[in-house]
């Protein structure tokens, strides 16, 4: 069975730092693109980061840009988020999710997100 | 960014109800577009891919069209468990963008 699951969430201080895991099984971790995105209470999705497979190519949002960090273990089948100066703007709860793609033999491949964890809670509040 | 905008942002509707939810791009997407169900406390859950091609396991009542800047999702025949939010996601370029989400109420 393909399976997320993320650890690492909590209460934290505004300033303060935290790095979420994202454990894989079932497939191939190495092989497809992974993600992050958030959801603030009561609020809509929102896309946090990507990360290639062999992790030499990442893009953020604007608003985590500078002080997130996304990055993976292929030996591990691990993904992490290291979340640095935090906001009371981050507190959400963290989906981490494995992308798959469609190939466009002009423009090349475009990634969407087929599987979900379950997601881990961060609260920032002083 | 490529702005999605949904509409409608709420709508009640009954089981056996025919719905159709529309998601608009600022800018042409070509097909990447994906539709995703959410229960509250739960993940999001794939339901299309490619503005129309449903994914493995998802009941084909549900169904996506369109291309370019207007996009559909329609469920032909509403069951309880359907009753959820629903978002769109253009993945055409970054920032990928979720749409505000429709809910889906009794």
């Amino acid at each position: 069975e393909v399976q997320l699951v993320e650890s690492g969430g909590g209460a934290f201080q505004p300033g303060g730092s935290l790095r979420l895991s994202c454990e894989a099984s079932g497939f191939t971790f190495n092989t497809y693109w992974m993600y992050w995105a958030r959801q603030a209470p009561g609020k809509g999705l929102v896309w946090v980061s990507r990360i290639k497979t062999d992790g030499s190519s990442t893009s953020y949002a604007d608003s985590v840009k500078g002080r997130f960090t996304i990055s993976r273990d292929n030996a591990k089948s691990t993904l992490y988020l290291q979340m640095n100066s935090l906001r009371v703007e981050d507190t959400a709860v963290y989906y981490c999710a494995r992308a798959s793609s469609n190939y466009n033999f002009l423009t090349g491949y475009y990634y969407y997100m087929d599987v979900w964890g379950k997601g881990t809670t961060v609260t920032v509040s002083s | 960014a490529i702005g999605m905008t949904q509409s409608p942002s709420s709508f009640s509707a009954s089981t056996g109800d025919r719905v159709t939810i529309t998601c608009r791009a600022s800018q042409d997407i070509s097909s990447y577009l994906a539709w995703y169900q959410q229960k509250p406390g739960t993940a999001p859950k794939l339901l299309i891919y490619t503005a129309s091609t449903l994914q493995t396991g998802v009941p084909s009542r549900f169904s996506g069209s369109g291309s370019g800047t207007v996009f559909t999702l329609t469920i032909s025949c509403l069951q309880s468990e359907d009753f959820a939010t629903y978002y769109c996601q253009q993945y055409h370029s970054y920032p990928y963008i979720f749409g505000q989400g429709t809910t889906l109420e009794i």
